[in-house]
């Protein structure tokens, strides 16, 4: 298993840019969640999705958006970058709810500037 | 308003110089207690789940157990290689299904 995978690794955006990072799991796993980490702040929600086709707001969605259309792919849109979207981005997956093992994994995040 | 807060920020330890870190919670609807070890430059690895109080887990120089209120991580005898910032999150499902993650603590073990 592959585990979950973020790409790009790197990227810089000029202020009003679009862009799409990309995420992936092969542990068909239910629920996908984006986040954003800060320093200081931890780890914030973004959007979240409980399985295919269904979406939803976290903490921090203004600016990005996502769609769930397989189980495998959560991809997140920034419609028009801008300084404050500076930041580490995590996409994570696990089961959902009331299954034993839910606990989230990780993948090794996208580091995106924004000029 | 749900809140998780880590303590201390950052931890200092010689090497075999056991300590704990405490993770305090407030939150509705608690699923689960979650610690993760995060590496520079890498994404959060997931180290133990907590569901009920006075449960307890293992693993390695590692153990976490949980209050109603609060967890402890306690690193015995830790080795360098045990530096990393480790973070703790609840799961809720109040209103929606999320993790409320700390800001974490880093640790730094000397040799």
């Amino acid at each position: 298993n592959a585990g979950v995978t973020q790409t790009p690794k790197f990227q810089v955006l000029k202020t009003g840019q679009s862009m799409t990072l990309q995420c992936a799991q092969d542990m068909n796993h239910e629920y996908m969640s984006w986040y954003r980490q800060d320093p200081g702040m931890g780890l914030r929600l973004i959007h979240y999705s409980v399985g295919a086709g269904i979406t939803d707001q976290g903490e921090v969605p203004n600016g990005y958006n996502v769609s769930r259309s397989t189980t495998e792919d959560f991809p997140l849109r920034l419609l028009s970058a801008a300084p404050s979207q500076t930041s580490v981005y995590f996409c994570a997956s696990s089961y959902y709810r009331d299954r034993e093992e839910n606990e989230q994994y990780f993948g090794p995040g996208t580091r995106l500037t924004v000029t | 308003e749900d809140q998780v807060t880590q303590s201390p920020e950052a931890l200092r330890l010689q090497e075999g110089e056991s300590s704990s870190l405490n993770c305090s919670y407030t939150v509705s609807g608690l699923r689960g207690l979650f610690w993760y070890r995060q590496d520079p430059g890498k994404g959060p690895e997931f180290l133990f789940t907590l569901y009920s109080a006075g449960e307890e887990k293992e693993k390695e120089r590692l153990k976490a157990t949980l209050t109603k209120k609060e967890s402890f991580l306690h690193i015995t005898a830790p080795k360098p290689e045990d530096s990393a910032t480790y973070l703790c999150a609840v799961h809720t499902i109040w209103i929606t299904d999320k993790l409320i993650f700390g800001t974490g603590t880093r640790l730094q073990v000397f040799p």
